[in-house]
């Protein structure tokens, strides 16, 4: 265990739907970061928290928001769900803000849309 | 712009034999850090190994080493004696002092048959 928390695991919806992801970060961290897992894009990042505030943004698309919780947890809202936002989402989670940081990942929130 | 490539998609080996997973880098930042993450069947990411710009000294810890060159941007990782647990695929990621995100490669694809 990561001490990474999300939800949920596997997640099943249509096209043109809204779903929420939710990510606990690691006890004692501060940075939330979300990523996008899918066989044609690999690895890909989509935004950053700091303490509640926005502080990296990557190819995140505009029907995707997210933010992050005064608890520190944080959750990415997808809307208009098409067949290509699905993928595996994984949230990770860092002590400070530094490129140094070693990133904590959690299990992931699998989403297929249908 | 941060890019990492890893040009090996697959390999496969018996087990007790060595894997070497090539990784080349971009950066245009001169304090950089480079990672080593593993994403095993089940799915987790599991950070295996960083090394910041300054330091090129290779290690080893275990069955794993490493091999960073600034002077060809690459950071190759090794399994020494690989056995089946280690089946999974191998991220080489990168991130800059100031960029909060960590940017990885396409990952590699290591099957160990027993």
């Amino acid at each position: 265990d990561s001490g990474v928390t999300q939800t949920p695991k596997h997640l099943i919806t249509a096209t043109g739907q809204r779903v929420t992801l939710r990510c606990s970060p690691r006890s004692g961290d501060l940075s939330v970061y979300w990523y996008q897992q899918s066989l044609d894009q690999g690895l890909q990042f989509l935004i950053q928290y700091y303490n509640g505030e926005e502080r990296a943004k990557g190819n995140i698309l505009e029907r995707f928001s997210a933010q992050q919780f005064p608890d520190l947890h944080s959750e990415l809202n997808l809307s208009s769900l098409e067949l290509g936002d699905s993928a595996l989402y994984f949230c990770a989670s860092s002590v400070a803000l530094s490129g140094a940081n070693v990133l904590t990942f959690g299990a992931g929130s699998r989403l297929t849309v249908l | 712009a941060q890019k990492v490539t890893q040009a090996q998609t697959e390999i496969s080996v018996v087990e007790k034999e060595d894997v070497t997973l090539d990784c080349v880098y971009e950066t245009r930042d001169t304090t950089y850090y480079l990672f080593w993450y593993k994403q095993p069947p089940s799915g987790e990411l599991v950070f295996l190994i960083r090394r910041n710009s300054f330091d090129e000294q290779n290690e080893i810890s275990g069955r794993y080493s490493w091999n960073f060159q600034k002077s060809t941007s690459s950071f190759n990782f090794t399994i020494t004696a690989s056995q089946v647990v280690d089946s999974a695929v191998y991220f080489c990621a990168l991130s800059g002092m100031g960029d909060y995100k960590l940017s990885f490669g396409a990952g590699t694809t290591v099957t160990v048959r027993a």
